[in-house]
């Protein structure tokens, strides 16, 4: 069974970078049939698709959504077998909970679906 | 992007009832669409993907329909326990996007 232990402070200041740390257990970072994703939700922009990070034919991917392009990153860690996201210049309006999720990729026939997700981490952007 | 509508956000129904939630996807997405369940305080739950495939331990009384860009969630016979959001998303293409969710209240 996969589990996803999410860390990181709960409150940020505006400017500032947004840190968060996802460490899994029950599967690899590494591994070849999944992605490792952010997600985060608000009542004013609902659950939000943030980006990922796959390992695939020996070489690591990212995907991130337009919305937060050039302000996130989303790194592999396969010592700690984890995985983290960096979201810069925050505003109040990053003020989320946000989740890591497992995505078990599709195949030909079945698409792919978050099959795991953390608990979730309410970050506050304030001063 | 692809955007997902749910509506209506909210319906009251009782224990036994049959209840149908819509998604509606802005373009095709094929039989591109999962299915969450969210409770209060909780991350969401993996329902139904492929649009009408039972995850492993979910109960039989929910069920998923359609394809292109109609799909339907129904729960045969509510349960309390089933008292909760709903979320449609489609996996045909990144940025994945869900749906605004629809919640289950008791009537």
């Amino acid at each position: 069974q996969v589990q996803l232990q999410q860390s990181g402070p709960g409150l940020v200041k505006p400017s500032q970078t947004l840190s968060l740390t996802c460490a899994i257990s029950g599967d690899s970072v590494s591994s070849n049939i999944v992605a490792w994703n952010w997600i985060r939700q608000s009542p004013s922009r609902g659950l939000e698709w943030l980006g990922r990070t796959y390992y695939l034919l020996s070489e690591w991917y990212n995907d991130y959504a337009p919305s937060v392009r050039g302000r996130i990153m989303i790194n592999p860690d396969t010592s700690e077998n984890q995985f983290s996201l960096q979201l810069s210049s925050v505003t109040p309006e990053d003020t989320a909970i946000y989740y890591c999720a497992r995505w078990v990729h599709g195949t030909t026939v079945t698409p792919g679906y978050f099959q795991d997700w953390g608990l979730g981490t309410l970050v506050t952007v304030s001063s | 992007d692809i955007q997902m509508t749910q509506s209506p956000s909210s319906l009251s129904a009782s224990v036994g009832d049959r209840v149908t939630i819509p998604c509606r996807a802005s373009q095709s997405i094929s039989s591109h669409l999962t299915w969450y369940q969210q409770k209060p305080g909780k991350a969401p739950k993996l329902l139904i993907y492929a649009a009408s495939t039972l995850q492993r331990g979910v109960p039989s009384r929910f069920s998923g329909s359609g394809s292109g860009t109609d799909f339907t969630l129904t729960i045969s016979s509510l349960q309390s326990e089933d008292f909760a959001t709903y979320f449609c998303q489609q996996s045909y293409s990144t940025p994945h996007t869900f749906g605004g969710g629809t919640k289950v209240e008791i009537k």
